[in-house]
């Protein structure tokens, strides 16, 4: 069974691009979270969504930062325009409802020069 | 404001010793406290979790303790092995919130 399938899996970018990262949930899962690991402030939530529909995207950091979920299969997060404090792991999650076990993607790895 | 604090930020425990990992929160409208184990280039993964309607939970060599009127709780790990390397974060969510709270991390390195 495939689990939370997020891409790119690495990306440098230079500063003023637009980044786009992609999530694929596990099927059937009706809740996508996006977070940010970084050393210093660990994991942070950025948004999440039930449904489809975002619930609570208070963790966005700027107006720099953008979700969408079209359908309930895939979800991205869109960056412009991109900074070096951007520079993180941008992780996809998704769960059967918010409070159940949330699984995890491998991370998108984003360096922003 | 962490709503969950994390220590130590990072340890290292021979083969075969006791590693333990704490947490404090102050929501006392947490209800269900999970322990994530993430492997370098890996995401986090459930490791182990305890609600707090009892005080103890074992799976293996992995328990929680979790003391509600100090609210605080812990992860030990018995009989370490190098195997078990990996950062570890605690979490919290309440049944009225809609997410989970994370702890900033604890790197763990056992040393043959």
């Amino acid at each position: 069974d495939a689990g939370v399938i997020q891409s790119p899996r690495h990306e440098v970018t230079e500063m003023g691009q637009e980044v786009t990262l992609r999530c694929k949930p596990i099927s059937g899962h009706n809740s996508l979270f996006w977070y940010r690991q970084t050393m210093m402030r660990g994991l942070e939530l950025l948004i999440y969504f039930n449904n489809n529909v975002p619930i609570d995207d208070s963790g966005m950091p700027e107006d720099r930062f953008s979700a969408k979920m079209p359908n309930a299969s895939f979800s991205t997060l869109k960056i412009q325009p991109s900074e070096p404090r951007d520079s993180a792991v941008y992780f996809c999650a998704s769960s059967f409802w918010t409070r159940n076990t949330i699984y995890f993607g491998e991370g998108s790895w984003l360096t922003v020069v | 404001q962490q709503q969950v604090k994390q220590s130590p930020q990072s340890l290292i425990v021979q083969k075969g010793g006791i590693s333990i990992i704490n947490c404090a929160y102050e929501n006392t409208a947490f209800d269900y406290f999970p322990w994530y184990q993430q492997f370098p280039g890996k995401g986090p993964a459930l490791l182990i979790a305890i609600r707090p309607d009892v005080s103890e939970k074992k799976e293996g060599r992995f328990t929680i303790s979790f003391n509600k009127s100090a609210k605080q709780f812990s992860l030990h790990i018995m009989d370490s092995q190098p195997g078990d390397s990996a950062t570890y974060f605690c979490a919290a969510s309440a049944n009225t919130g809609n997410q989970f709270y994370f702890g900033t991390g604890t790197s763990l390195t056992v040393i043959p």
